[in-house]
């Protein structure tokens, strides 16, 4: 099974300038996240998709993060105007909803990540 | 108070040592547990999930405590292999995974 695809690895950009990364999920997950990974910290959840409706974006900075889905499957996370702050790895995530299920032991459902975008803003 | 929280380390322990880390959440209603491990500079990766009645694969072994709302993560005779960052992750609501700030672990000779 082919796992989650991201683009570009890594990017480099001044402040002010804009980004956007793709991420194509697995074949038939409907559910698909975007996470944002600031060196030494856990993933923080920026926005989570299912199929092409949202689900959750209220730790996504709106003023200058846009992320869609337009038909349910690939989906495009940009950042305009950057800020330095915004230097991380952006993590795109995908999962068969849903990930709970009450009683269940079975892991099938899990969250699988792709390898990530390196942003650095100068 | 964060959502989940962890002791970010680093913990520096010997080949054939016996480490633990603990992860705490703050939503009583917190539904599901997990503890991701991450290579530096690589992406999360399921380890294991975490059970009400605790599960153990291999040398790993989680539980779950409820009542005091943390999930542990043994490690019994650790090798080089297991130095990485543990990830304690909690679904809070319905499929909405959130993340501890991850526990360094570095075994050595």
């Amino acid at each position: 099974e082919a796992g989650v695809a991201q683009s570009p690895r890594y990017k480099i950009i001044e402040k002010r300038q804009s980004v956007a990364f793709w991420c194509n999920p697995i074949s038939g997950h409907a559910t698909l996240y975007w996470y944002q990974q600031i060196l030494g910290q856990g993933p923080k959840l920026l926005i989570q998709f299912q199929n092409n409706g949202v689900v959750d974006d209220s730790q996504l900075p709106k003023d200058r993060f846009s992320a869609e889905r337009l038909k349910g499957v690939d989906s495009t996370l940009k950042i305009q105007p950057a800020k330095l702050e915004d230097s991380a790895v952006y993590l795109c995530a995908s999962s068969s909803p849903p990930l709970f299920f009450p009683g269940r032991l079975s892991g099938a459902n899990v969250l699988t990540f792709g390898a990530g975008s390196r942003l650095t803003v100068l | 108070r964060k959502e989940v929280e962890q002791d970010p380390g680093p913990f520096n322990v010997p080949e054939g040592a016996t480490v633990a880390f603990n992860c705490t959440y703050s939503n009583s209603a917190s539904q599901s547990f997990f503890w991701y491990r991450q290579d530096c500079r690589k992406e999360p990766k399921l380890l294991m999930s975490v059970y009400s009645s605790g599960n153990e694969d291999g040398r790993f072994t989680a539980q779950l405590n409820r009542a005091s709302q943390y999930i542990s993560l043994l490690i019994r005779d650790s090798k080089l292999s297991d130095s990485a960052t543990y990830l304690c992750a909690v679904i809070f609501n319905t499929d909405k995974l959130i993340f501890g700030t991850g526990t360094r672990l570095q075994v050595f000779p």
